[in-house]
């Protein structure tokens, strides 16, 4: 299978834990995205990499999150102190970009990280 | 905050029925993204269109820039149709906010 992976599936928690999600992009692809979905409400964006540079950054990611993708390849997405508003589905997505615009390129999205935090 | 407005939020046909589903923006973009979410969390990229229209099987995505609007429509519609379908939207400023996304249209295809 040569889409993006996302590794655990699930992750319960306690509150104040650290809890770390990897991804594994299509292997050719350059940018990879982080996404987070609440129950009942479509994606929001975290950020972004371009092969190993983080370049954007929402106002929705806190001190607590922190993301890497240290050789270009896979990336991490780290939550530090979790709390019980972080639960969601966090979404890791690849594309291939052409242009410098972020968006402007085809998304492939792999099946996510359920969070769970008690 | 630039919003992206999808409607019906829920829509229950029946086979063989033309879907519309609507989505409305409310400055310049850069590109525009239909995607498809199954049950599960799975999501599939449908079309990315900046203008015009363009068209897949069953799935056809037009955009007016100028009204600021796009519609996704499906013809013949099947059961495995039945899925949440998001728009989302690369603004042309880009920045910070990535891509901006609508809470999504629940379809339901009945037999």
């Amino acid at each position: 299978d040569t889409g993006v992976s996302q590794d655990p599936r699930h992750k319960i928690t306690k509150r104040g834990q650290n809890v770390t999600f990897r991804c594994d992009p299509i292997s050719e692809h350059n940018r990879l995205y982080w996404y987070r979905q609440t129950l009942g409400q479509g994606p929001e964006f975290l950020t972004y990499f371009q092969n190993e540079a983080q370049l954007e950054k929402s106002r929705l990611l806190s001190d607590r999150f922190s993301a890497e993708r240290p050789k270009g390849s896979f990336s991490t997405l780290e939550i530090q102190r979790t709390e019980q508003g972080d639960s969601a589905m966090y979404l890791c997505a690849s594309s291939l970009a052409v242009d410098r615009l972020i968006g402007t390129d085809t998304q492939y999205f792999g099946p996510g990280t359920r969070l769970t935090v008690l | 905050k630039n919003e992206v407005e999808q409607s019906p939020q829920n829509l229950t046909a029946q086979e063989g029925e033309f879907i519309t589903i609507n989505c409305s923006y409310s400055v310049g973009i850069s590109a525009l993204h239909w995607l498809q979410q199954h049950p599960g969390g799975g999501i599939v990229s449908l079309f990315m269109l900046s203008s015009g229209k363009k068209k897949h099987g069953r799935l056809i995505a037009t955009i007016n820039i100028q009204e600021k609007h796009s519609s996704l429509h499906i013809t013949a519609s099947h059961p495995r149709d039945s899925a949440v379908y998001i728009c989302a939207v690369a603004y042309s400023g880009g920045g910070a906010d990535g891509l901006t996304f609508g809470k999504g249209t629940h379809l339901i295809i009945q037999p």
